[in-house]
């Protein structure tokens, strides 16, 4: 019965390093999501899964910004060449099977770029 | 382009003193909407789902309602334990479209 994992929990890096954020969804839910955390911009969609493919990445801030997902369960968020204004909290979502049915959330990873 | 719109910004009541939150929104063919609780350091936790007018639900101490505009988040009787933003959602194709939140604090 676990939740949505992630990991690491924070993350500070230097202006111009690559990142990589993890996300474990729930066993079994086929759609994952991330979103972003930032203060005062509230919570902004990044990219939806379905399975191991990305039908919608419209939210994508920049080329930047990549994402994958492998055997239908982990994902994997990289950021190249982190900038300032990457600094947010990004958390990631799952869900049955990407419907209308309920997005739940894990706990974030706090990005803090120097 | 839909937008949703939560009032007030923050909000605080004391223990036992209920009240309701407000988010308006428009959106083009409504798939859901969503409220979730953000405790501070945390992920949002799920609270209801509402999918057509005149929809009601409840748990514990909060119930939410949709109108074809606007949905309503009524706390009754709140505790301190009950602080904490609450965040609205419409379904966009895939993705969720968040209002900013209200921060409740209710103080004992």
């Amino acid at each position: 019965g676990a939740g949505v994992s992630q990991s690491p929990s924070n993350k500070v890096t230097e202006k111009g390093k690559d990142v990589e954020l993890r996300c474990d969804p729930i066993s079994g839910h086929t759609a994952l999501y991330w979103y972003r955390q930032s203060l005062g911009q509230g919570l902004e969609f990044l990219i939806y899964f379905q399975g191991n493919s990305a039908p919608d990445k419209s939210g994508l801030p920049s080329d930047r910004f990549s994402a994958e997902r492998t055997g239908g369960s982990v994902s994997t968020l990289t950021i190249q060449r982190t900038q300032q204004e990457d600094s947010a909290v990004y958390l990631c979502a799952s869900s049955l099977d990407g419907s209308t049915d309920t997005q739940y959330f894990g706990p974030g990873t706090r990005l803090t770029v120097l | 382009e839909d937008q949703v719109t939560q009032s007030p910004e923050a909000l605080r009541l004391q223990e036992g003193e209920s009240s309701s939150l407000n988010c308006s929104y428009t959106v083009s063919g409504l798939r859901g909407l969503f409220w979730y609780r953000q405790d501070p350091g945390k992920g949002p936790e799920f609270l209801f789902t509402l999918y057509s007018a005149g929809e009601e639900k409840e748990k514990e101490r909060l119930k939410a309602t949709l109108t074809k505009k606007e949905s309503f988040l009524h706390i009754t009787a709140p505790k301190p334990e009950d602080s904490a933003t609450y965040l609205c959602a419409v379904l966009r194709k895939y993705a969720l479209n968040f209002g900013k939140g209200t921060s409740l604090l209710v103080t004992p």
